[in-house]
């Protein structure tokens, strides 16, 4: 079974621009959740979906949003760039959301360059 | 709000040899979850081990054993018979069970252990 998958890889951008990230969650989990890793900050998390509904969302300006489509693929976006959102972004599945207490499976992660 | 800390930043061992990575957490909570996760250096997360906060029997996952101290909120990761794959990032996490805000991983801010050959 394929592990989650995200795509780009890496990214460079500029500030002032947008950026939208794709996670395509392990084969049956409908259940995604994302994380911003960065040196200084470390891990945090950005938003939890499940059947294409934002169930949390961390502590992130509105500039940050996500959305999930009906076969559990999620997206997200973050408009007018800075750069301090350079950073590792990951993605993390599970079954469902119950699921998500016994393990997330976290993808290889995007890494985000701003300029 | 959950905080996790590992105090840490940084610890090396010699191959075969045992070591100990400590986490501290604060909650107020009295059903939530603890894990500690490895990032190597290739960058995807595993989930090392698990432990449930109602279940006084420590967790075991082969050579990989936590100590937990419920009343002192700590957490310690013992990895036993180090090897060299076990170099990475180790991140110890916390997620309170429910539908509220804090159903979520909250994370430390990682030790970076080096395993030595």
């Amino acid at each position: 079974k394929a592990g989650v998958t995200q795509t780009p890889r890496y990214l460079i951008k500029t500030r002032g621009q947008q950026v939208t990230l794709s996670c395509s969650p392990i084969s049956g989990h409908r259940s995604v959740s994302w994380y911003q890793q960065t040196p200084g900050q470390g891990l945090q998390f950005l938003f939890e979906y499940f059947s294409e509904t934002q169930r949390n969302k961390g502590n992130f300006p509105g500039r940050f949003s996500g959305r999930q489509f009906s076969n559990s693929r999620s997206e997200m976006n973050v408009s007018t760039l800075e750069l301090g959102d350079s950073a590792l972004y990951l993605c993390a599945s599970s079954l469902s959301l119950q699921d998500k207490y016994n393990e997330q499976f976290f993808g290889p992660g995007t890494r985000l360059t701003v300029l | 709000a959950q905080t996790v800390t590992q105090s840490q930043p940084e610890m090396s061992v010699q191959e075969a040899e045992t070591v100990t990575l400590s986490c501290t957490y604060d909650t107020s909570e009295s059903n939530y979850y603890l894990f500690w996760y490895k990032q190597p250096p290739s960058r995807q997360m595993i989930l090392v081990i698990r432990q449930e906060a109602y279940k006084q029997q420590n967790a075991t996952e082969n050579r990989f054993s936590v100590n937990f101290q419920k009343a002192a909120k700590s957490f310690s990761l013992k990895i036993s018979d180090s090897q060299l794959g076990d170099t990475a990032m180790y991140f110890c996490a916390f997620m309170n069970r429910g539908t509220g805000a804090n159903s979520k991983l909250t994370f430390g801010k990682g030790i970076t252990l080096s395993v030595r050959p």
